[in-house]
Order: structure tokens, then sequence, then C-alpha cells
């Protein structure tokens, strides 16, 4: 069955880097998005991705943050700067077509920020 | 802004009974409503839809109403067993449909006990 895959499992970084956060979605679904979830807390969603733009972000994807498609089968989310507070498992999905809403999830990237 | 509250931290349940989580949200009148199973360290994974004018959603042993005057979702699992235990979380889609990123509650963590 095709799954969302995210690399790494789990990155540290340290404090004021730079860190690319990768992602494959099922390779037929048009929607992307990227999720974070602190530890302890509710996931909340931060960007969605459809036609090779954004299409809708939250509050907390602020300049700090961006996303790419750079090919035809890669999603990437970059976090430019990290902060102590960006520690958090970051969750890659992607749905299939408008009105087909089910998202599926990767299993997570663990980002630590020392 | 939406809000989403789920019935608790955590659900005791014997094995072989019907656990039932509720979802209650505010501030808003979603076109869907879905469920979802995460599992400690994993990604959400997709259980259920129900639109706005569907009153229950039916697979297997999972059960959902929704009840759209009350603003409530009631998640039924029947025939419960260990395997079962794990966070169940509600969310809810965005006003622009099927490109708009989830709201989740925060879970009810739901524990089976043999």
């Amino acid at each position: 069955e095709p799954e969302v895959t995210q690399t790494p499992s789990h990155q540290v970084t340290q404090m004021g880097q730079e860190v690319i956060l990768r992602c494959v979605p099922i390779s037929n679904h048009l929607y992307f998005y990227w999720y974070r979830q602190i530890l302890g807390q509710k996931v909340e969603f931060l960007v969605s991705f459809y036609n090779n733009e954004i299409s809708e972000k939250s509050e907390i994807f602020d300049d700090q943050f961006s996303v790419e498609r750079p090919d035809g089968s890669n999603f990437t989310l970059k976090i430019r700067s990290t902060k102590l507070e960006d520690s958090a498992m970051y969750f890659c999905a992607s749905s299939e077509i408008v009105g087909t809403v089910e998202q599926y999830f990767g299993p997570g990237t663990r980002l630590t920020v020392t | 802004s939406q809000k989403i509250e789920q019935n608790s931290e955590a659900l005791n349940i014997q094995e072989g009974k019907t656990a039932t989580l509720t979802c209650n949200y505010t501030n808003y009148s979603p076109a869907y409503l879905q469920w979802y199973r995460q599992d400690p360290g994993r990604g959400p994974v997709f259980l259920l839809l129900i639109r706005e004018n569907e009153k229950e959603k039916r697979k297997e042993r999972l059960k959902v109403t929704f009840d759209t005057t009350l603003k409530q979702s009631l998640f039924h699992i029947t025939a419960s067993q260990p395997a079962d235990s794990a966070t169940y979380l509600c969310a809810l889609d965005g006003p622009g449909g099927g490109a708009d990123g989830l709201t989740f509650g925060k879970g009810t963590h739901l524990i089976i006990q043999p």
C-alpha cells in the first residue's frame, strides 16, 4: 500500500542553524501538507501546497519557514535559524484530490534543537 | 477561530465493551469531521470521515455520529480489543475545502484493558 515517507526520522541541530525536512508524498496525490506536534500537545497545521504554490498557511508558518517541491516526488520544509521552541515532531501529509479530504500522514521527523 | 474539545485525556475500557469518545467544537460549521488514530511517536492514521449531511457512518467495528445542532461527534469502537489502545483525534476541515489544513483536537487516550 502506498505511503508517505519522511527523512530523517530524527534530526538534532543547534539553535540558529537551518534544517531541511524531506517528504515523499503518495505518488498520485496533489495536495501536500506540513504539520507539527510539540511533545504532549495537539497536531498543528503549518502549511498546505497545491500546484507548486502555497495554498494556505497558519500563523505558525512565518518567514522562518519555507516549503518547496524541488522535483516530481519530494516535498521539503526548510526552517531557517532554528529556535529551541521549534523542537517538535514534524509530519508531512498528502491527499488525493479536491473533495477527498482524508489526509495520509508520514511517520514524522523528530526535530530537536539544542 | 475553531475550537475542538475531546472528552478526556484518558479513557479506560474493559476489553469487549464499547468505547465511546466525544468531540465537541465551537465557532465553526465544518463540511466534514474526521477521526484519526495516533500511536506513540507515529503519524495520525485516517479512520473515518463524516459529512455535515450525514448522521452516522460505520466501518467494521467503528461508528461515528455527527450532530451539527449540538456541534458534536461521537466515535464508537464496539467489541474493543487491547490493540485498539491509542490516542484518537478528532479533526475539522478548514473553510476552503480540500486544500485547507485540518484543525485537530488534543485527542483522547484510550486504554483497553484485557
